[in-house]
């Protein structure tokens, strides 16, 4: 069964808005990557957080891995057009060296 | 570098009849791994393997075949295509079970 579970399943937001995803394991990961796959198009990898409690940014965009390494979230800060996708989490459960994909959460955005 | 590339792109197929997916990487990738997603889902796993020679079956792997003579090649094989198979085929690759996949572009399969 889905042990990486991934909400929400949908966002609608206005451009500028800021976004929101989680990702919640009910064991432990050993490391955790996020991906991004524009409509119609294949994931693409973004970023990687290992150690508990870690915070990553890549401009607008800001990850976080919780202390327990059961959760995450990626952060947008004021989105825009081109943010518009279904955003990926995977997991490793702990240290299996497989990765987990979550349901993702698919994007939507207003202009 | 081409990375992970799949042939064809887009195929239609009628029912009953078989056809083979390809994928090759050029990464030098030991983990390769085949995945569907219907519309508007998520990511399936279908088969994986951790080196030539070796697979191993995914979440669902029913309807499948696969083989890894190489480490550069892993073609998916459908015997008997079902309207229910009708999906996008991604293949990905990774050099570990835990580090970042990459992706292809996909294979979008109709069977009719």
């Amino acid at each position: 069964g889905q042990q990486v579970m991934q909400i929400p399943q949908y966002q609608h937001v206005q451009e500028g808005e800021d976004f929101t995803t989680y990702c919640n394991s009910s064991t432990t990961l050993s490391n955790i990557q996020w991906y991004k796959q524009r409509p119609g198009g294949h994931p693409v990898f973004l970023i990687q957080l290992v150690k508990s409690g870690e915070v990553k940014k890549q401009k607008r965009l800001t990850f976080q891995f919780g202390e327990a390494k059961k959760n995450s979230s990626l952060h947008i800060t004021a989105t825009q057009t081109t943010d518009v996708g279904t955003y990926f989490c995977a997991g490793d459960l702990q240290g299996a060296q497989k990765l987990v994909f979550g349901q993702g959460t698919r994007l939507t955005i207003n202009p | 570098n081409a990375g992970v590339t799949q042939t064809p792109k887009f195929r239609i197929l009628k029912i009953g009849q078989s056809m083979t997916l390809q994928c090759t990487q050029d990464m030098n990738h030991n983990y390769m791994y085949w995945y569907r997603q219907d519309p508007g889902m998520g990511l399936k796993l279908i088969y994986y393997s951790v080196g030539a020679g070796i697979t191993d079956k995914g979440e669902v792997p029913n309807g499948y075949n696969v083989s890894r003579s190489t480490t550069e090649d892993f073609p998916l094989r459908l015997e008997l295509a079902a309207p229910s198979q009708t999906s996008v085929y991604f293949c990905a690759s990774s050099y570990t079970g835990n580090q970042p996949q990459h992706f292809g572009d996909g294979t979008r399969l109709s069977i009719l």
